[in-house]
């Protein structure tokens, strides 16, 4: 498929689990993002990628989140002992250039994290 | 700081009429950029239309249109001859020159296309 692909879908978790969100952007996409979005709200942005390069990381919650796009492709959201209130859909998004206001952000599907 | 203002929690609309729904938007950059979203039940954003500070005419894409008043900080999606298949949660969204890579999101509108 040629858009932005997330897995898991689905994730449920217990609260203390470390929990990791994958992201496939769409080829050839130097930018990729993560954001969070919680129940009835708009996204929130949480990092930014550019390449390889973790260029604003300001939008992570707490040092329990890690991002990581080691090879500029693929790209991983790792949270470290889930808490209840990281229960969120978690979005990625990729576009094709570099800090340009018409670039557009391709979103993929979203992987929803449930914390019990 | 960014904001996206929708004032909309919910809107309804006959099938093959026209719906706008309302966004404000606040920042102190004089480039930006403004784009709206359609949040389907399966949860994908979807790009829809994309307005630039600078561009002197209203954007349109297929059925959907922005009526964009930046002296009011307004830049309201219009859809026209709605679907059934246009209910969905709609973001306006703003890029700006200050942090010009991540996008700010209002809290959306629901609209229901009733048939």
């Amino acid at each position: 498929g040629a858009g932005v692909s997330q897995s898991p879908r689905y994730k449920v978790a217990k609260r203390g689990q470390d929990v990791a969100l994958r992201c496939d952007p769409i080829s050839g996409h130097v930018s990729l993002f993560w954001y969070q979005q919680a129940l009835g709200q708009g996204p929130e942005f949480l990092t930014y990628f550019q390449n390889e390069a973790q260029l604003d990381k300001s939008g992570l919650p707490s040092d329990r989140f890690f991002a990581e796009r080691p090879e500029g492709s693929v790209s991983t959201l790792k949270i470290q002992r889930t808490q209840q209130e990281d229960s969120a859909v978690y979005l990625c998004a990729s576009s094709l250039g570099v800090l340009a206001l018409t670039d557009t952000q391709y979103f993929g599907p979203g992987t929803r994290l449930t914390v019990l | 700081a960014q904001k996206i203002t929708q004032t909309q929690p919910g809107m309804f609309v006959q099938e093959k009429e026209a719906v706008t729904l309302d966004c404000t938007y606040d920042t102190s950059d004089q480039s930006y950029g403004l784009f709206w979203y359609k949040q389907p039940s399966s949860g994908e954003m979807i790009f829809l239309i994309y307005q630039g500070s600078y561009d002197e005419q209203n954007a349109t894409e297929g059925r959907y249109s922005l009526n964009f008043q930046k002296a009011r900080k307004s830049a309201n999606l219009v859809i026209s001859a709605s679907q059934l298949g246009d209910s969905a949660m709609y973001f306006c969204a703003i890029r700006s020159g200050g942090s010009n890579y991540k996008l700010t999101f209002g809290k959306g509108t629901l609209l229901t296309v009733n048939p």
